[in-house]
């Protein structure tokens, strides 16, 4: 059984286009994130949900929006896409871990879902 | 300045020598640090962590973690071809706030 599974895999589109990406876990986390990697292989956060509530919001232009309906799942949709849009979009989760379990730092990752913009 | 610097690679190492990866960041208050292995086309996947100073061993892997120096290596002893990855250094910059800064990660190449 995957932990956490993405789709697509594969996204080709034009600029300007809208999509979506969606991701579920069934490892029962309270955490997911949404990271971007890009063609370096930079792996950076956009955003972070605790059940279902939004804790961390990087400086993403806000085409993008991230939806989370309930605590195994959170969506990424993309408005008006641009060519610097092209990466692998990773999403991940993690158990919430308080201080007093411990530091936090395991992240599961999905496949990626490797987004290419015309 | 970055916050957290890798040498990007790649990293040439005969098999069954040690292959040594380095990462060092920038914030003083970081509390955990940790080691992440990425085949290609693959997703990251967790195989070392360390929140004290010293060394951590965990099969043919060794962290080593010196707070002072903000320095934060991975030894692989018995380098196998199978090690061949890139490999990302990531820290906890803000504890009690789950975010993972990552490094830029360095590519491995294990040489049968």
């Amino acid at each position: 059984d995957t932990a956490v599974s993405q789709t697509p895999k594969y996204l080709v589109t034009q600029m300007g286009n809208d999509k979506s990406i969606k991701c579920e876990q069934n490892l029962g986390h309270d955490t997911m994130y949404w990271y971007k990697q890009d063609s370096k292989k930079f792996l950076k956060i956009m955003f972070s949900y605790n059940n279902k509530e939004l804790i961390i919001n990087e400086t993403v232009p806000n085409r993008f929006s991230p939806k989370s309906p309930d605590k195994a799942h959170l969506n990424l949709h993309i408005n008006s896409l641009e060519l610097g849009d092209s990466a692998v979009y990773f999403c991940a989760s993690s158990p919430r871990l308080s201080r007093d379990r411990g530091p936090f730092g395991e992240l599961f990752f999905g496949e990626g879902s490797r987004l290419t913009v015309l | 300045q970055k916050e957290v610097e890798q040498n990007s690679g790649p990293l040439s190492v005969p098999e069954g020598a040690i292959a040594s990866l380095n990462c060092t960041y920038s914030d003083r208050v970081s509390q955990s640090f940790f080691w992440y292995r990425q085949y290609s086309g693959k997703s990251p996947e967790l195989i070392m962590s360390i929140y004290s100073n010293g060394d951590k061993e965990d099969g043919r892997f060794t962290a080593q973690l010196n707070k002072a120096s903000q320095y934060v290596s991975l030894l692989i002893r018995d380098s196998q071809p199978s090690d061949s990855a890139t490999y990302l250094c990531a820290v906890n910059s803000n504890f009690g706030n789950e975010k993972l800064t990552f490094g830029t990660g360095t590519r491995l190449t294990i040489i049968p």
